[in-house]
């Protein structure tokens, strides 16, 4: 069965670093979304992207983080200058239309130090 | 806005009792879809189930069974004779639609679930 990858699966950043973290959608899917989870909270939308652009963000997507669809096949989440509170697991999501579910990646762990 | 609430943060059974799960859920939307994810200690997002808000019936997935009741915006997810393996945090979540059709996940807070042997 197809699935989402991300990579790498855990990357310790110096505060301060810039970070991208990579994602592997489905092929053909046409929706790409991110989430967050801070360790022991809840899931949280990131940011959705469709048609090269994005169509919706949350108030955490700040001028620090942006995503880009470089090639066709990848789709990267790069935040500019890490915080320490930007230590989380990241999921990358896909779906080929709207109104399919999403599939999730299996998550990057990041951790700020 | 759209919100769920898990109000069980920790459940502790001992293996083979059955345990049921809480989701409460808050929209606006006509047309929604509900879901239920296992995230086990390894941290990957496991689905479930995808419940679309038209379809009121139950559904049971050999010990897994979730009832959708509408009336009272609750999505249940019930495990029965439950083991060890099934230890791990379950979250639920709600779809919203966003403009250019997009469709983001609101999760709860997860219910974290220890069976002990």
């Amino acid at each position: 069965e197809p699935e989402v990858t991300q990579t790498p699966s855990h990357q310790v950043t110096q505060m301060g670093q810039e970070v991208i973290l990579r994602c592997v959608p489905i092929s053909n899917h046409l929706y790409f979304y991110w989430y967050r989870q801070i360790l022991g909270q809840k899931v949280e939308f990131l940011v959705s992207f469709y048609n090269n652009e994005i169509s919706e963000k949350s108030e955490i997507f700040d001028d620090q983080f942006s995503v880009e669809r470089p090639d066709g096949s990848n789709f990267t989440l790069k935040i500019r200058s890490t915080k320490l509170e930007d230590s989380a697991m990241y999921f990358c999501a896909s779906s080929p239309r709207e109104g399919v579910k999403a599939f999730f990646g299996q998550g990057t762990r990041l951790t700020v130090v | 806005a759209q919100k769920v609430t898990q109000a069980q943060t920790e459940i502790s059974v001992v293996e083979k009792e059955d345990v049921t799960l809480d989701c409460v859920y808050e929209t606006r939307d006509t047309t929604y879809y509900l879901f239920w994810y296992k995230q086990p200690p390894s941290g990957e997002l496991v689905f479930l189930i995808r419940r679309n808000s038209f379809d009121e019936q139950n559904e049971i997935s050999g010990r897994y069974s979730w009832n959708f009741q509408k009336s009272t915006s609750s999505f249940n997810f019930t495990i029965t004779a439950s083991q060890v393996v099934d230890s791990a945090v379950y979250f639920c979540a709600l779809s919203e639609s966003t403009q250019g059709g997009s469709e983001k996940l609101v999760f709860g807070k997860g219910t974290k679930l220890t069976v002990n042997p």
